[in-house]
C-alpha cells in the first residue's frame, strides 16, 4: 500500500540553530500535506500545512517546502527552542482518499 | 476555545472487562476519527465518521470494536472484552467539513492497560 515514509530517526541540533525535517511520501495523487508535533503524553498537534497547488509555506518560526517531482516535504523550524522538542510527524492526504496518512515520525532533541 | 476532550485519560483493567473510551468534538466539526498509537504500529485510523454517520470502519481491527456516535458533541469507542494487545493510546481528533483540506485536531488520549 502507499504510505508517507518516516523512519523514526532522532534529529539532535543545537538550541538556537535551525532544524529540518524531512519526509518522503509515495502516493503522487496527494494534494494535502500536513505537520503535526506530538509532545510527550498529548496528542498531535497541527503545525502547519500545505497543499499541493504550493510549494512552500510559512508559518510562526516554521516553513514547510513540498517538492512534488521527488515527493518530498520538509519541515523547517527557525531558531530551535527547548520547547520544540517531540516526536515530529507529517501526514498526507490523497485528492481520492478521504483518509490522512501518517509518517512513523522524528524525534527532536535540543541540545542546551 | 475547547478542544476535542477525551476520557478517561488513563484506564487500566483486566483482561476480558469491557472499555470504553469517550470523546467530545470540537464544536461545530463534523468529522470524528479514533485513531491507536503504539511503538510498533505507530499512528492507526480505527474508524472514522461524518455528520454522525460511520464512513470507514476498515481499520477496526475486530468484531470486539465498536463505535457509536449518536449526536454532534459525543462518540465512544468500545472494546468487548478487551485483551492485553489492546494496551496502546487511543486518540480522538476531529475536523470541519471537507476531509481534505483540514486538518485534524487532536485530544491527549485515552492510554489503555490491558492486565
Amino acid at each position: 500500500g502507499e504510505s508517507v515514509g518516516l523512519h523514526l530517526p532522532t534529529l539532535s541540533v543545537q538550541e538556537g540553530d535551525n532544524s529540518i525535517i524531512n519526509c518522503a511520501y509515495s502516493n503522487s495523487a496527494s494534494d494535502y500535506f500536513i505537520w503535526y508535533k506530538q509532545e510527550s503524553g498529548k496528542g498531535p498537534q497541527f503545525i502547519i500545512d500545505i497543499r499541493s497547488n504550493m510549494d512552500k509555506r510559512q508559518g510562526q518560526r516554521v516553513t514547510v517546502l513540498l517538492n512534488k517531482t521527488v515527493k518530498h516535504l520538509s519541515l523547517q523550524i527557525a531558531a530551535t527552542q527547548p520547547g520544540d522538542s517531540a516526536v515530529y510527524f507529517c501526514a498526507e492526504k490523497g485528492s481520492s482518499a478521504s483518509k490522512i496518512i501518517f509518517g512513523s515520525g522524528t524525534r527532536l532533541s535540543i541540545r542546551p | 476555545d475547547a478542544g476535542v476532550i477525551q476520557s478517561p485519560r488513563h484506564e487500566v483493567t483486566e483482561m476480558g472487562q469491557e472499555v470504553t473510551l469517550r470523546c467530545k468534538p470540537i464544536s461545530g466539526h463534523d468529522y470524528l476519527f479514533w485513531y491507536r498509537q503504539t511503538m510498533m504500529r505507530g499512528l492507526e485510523l480505527l474508524i472514522y465518521f461524518n455528520n454522525n454517520v460511520p464512513i470507514d470502519d476498515s481499520g477496526m481491527p475486530e468484531d470486539r470494536f465498536s463505535a457509536k456516535m449518536p449526536n454532534a458533541s459525543f462518540s465512544t469507542l468500545k472494546i468487548q472484552p478487551s485483551e492485553p494487545r489492546d494496551s496502546a493510546v487511543y486518540f480522538c481528533a476531529s475536523s470541519g467539513t471537507g476531509v481534505r483540506g483540514q486538518p485534524q485536531h487532536f485530544g491527549d488520549g485515552t492510554r489503555l492497560s490491558i492486565l
